[in-house]
């Protein structure tokens, strides 16, 4: 069984400060995704990792991707009241097209 | 362009009655996904469609459950009877393909609540 699993579950933060979160497996991932997902919405894509090393920035938001793509990380730099939410790693595993297997989760909480 | 529509967006029912959520995925997307979020928890996958074939309904409880494409368009997913830990959040997406790193776009979800 593949789990991708993500530290920490709950962080609350002050406006301004930098966090990281991480997604871990055991497993190799062909791809591996990040959504946000807010209160009574669908999750949405941020960015798609593909290359061991691979790193991407989405303004504040930097993502990496192991070398290994077994694991990847997300920082937010001078976080903002309005990146509170739900922040989802999602994996490809390996030779099977379609599949993707979610973390349990970071719900972050940016305060004012 | 009209994303992926579900409805209805809550359900409240009594344990063992039936229940069914549809959902409309983009027009194109030919794969389409069922998930099953717990609250502050990942989606769950249930089953996926390619076209109107479903290619992984591995995590789908069949004894309970039931779903559908039609046409290989609009599907439904059922529950029949319904149990009290079927309280969740179901999510239904599509994409363009199934190839992996494919962007999937979701819908708001069900909200169902078993009383």
């Amino acid at each position: 069984t593949q789990l991708l699993k993500q530290s920490p579950q709950f962080l609350s933060i002050q406006e301004g400060e930098n966090l990281t979160v991480y997604c871990n497996s055991s497993s190799v991932f062909s791809s591996l995704q990040w959504y946000r997902q807010e209160p009574g919405e669908g999750p949405v894509l941020l960015v798609t990792v593909v290359t061991g090393g691979e790193v991407k920035k989405l303004k504040r938001l930097t993502f990496q991707f192991g070398d290994a793509r077994k694991d990847s990380s997300l920082h937010i730099t001078a976080a903002q009241t309005g990146d509170t939410g739900l922040y989802l790693c999602a994996g490809a595993p390996l030779g099977n097209t379609g599949k993707l297997i979610f973390g349990q989760g970071t719900t972050l909480q940016v305060k004012p | 362009e009209a994303g992926v529509v579900q409805s209805p967006r809550y359900k409240i029912i009594e344990k063992k009655q039936p229940v069914a959520f549809w959902c409309n995925p983009i027009s194109g997307h030919n794969t389409l996904y069922w998930y099953r979020q717990n609250l502050g928890q990942g989606p769950e996958l249930l089953i996926r469609y390619e076209n109107e074939e479903a290619v992984d309904d591995s995590q789908l409880p069949k004894d309970r459950f039931s779903a559908e494409r039609l046409k290989g368009v609009d599907s439904t997913l059922k529950i029949q009877p319904a149990e009290l830990g079927d309280s969740a959040v179901y999510l239904c997406a599509s994409s363009l393909s199934g190839a992996a790193g494919t962007e999937a776009f979701f819908g708001q979800g069900t909200r169902l609540t078993v009383v």
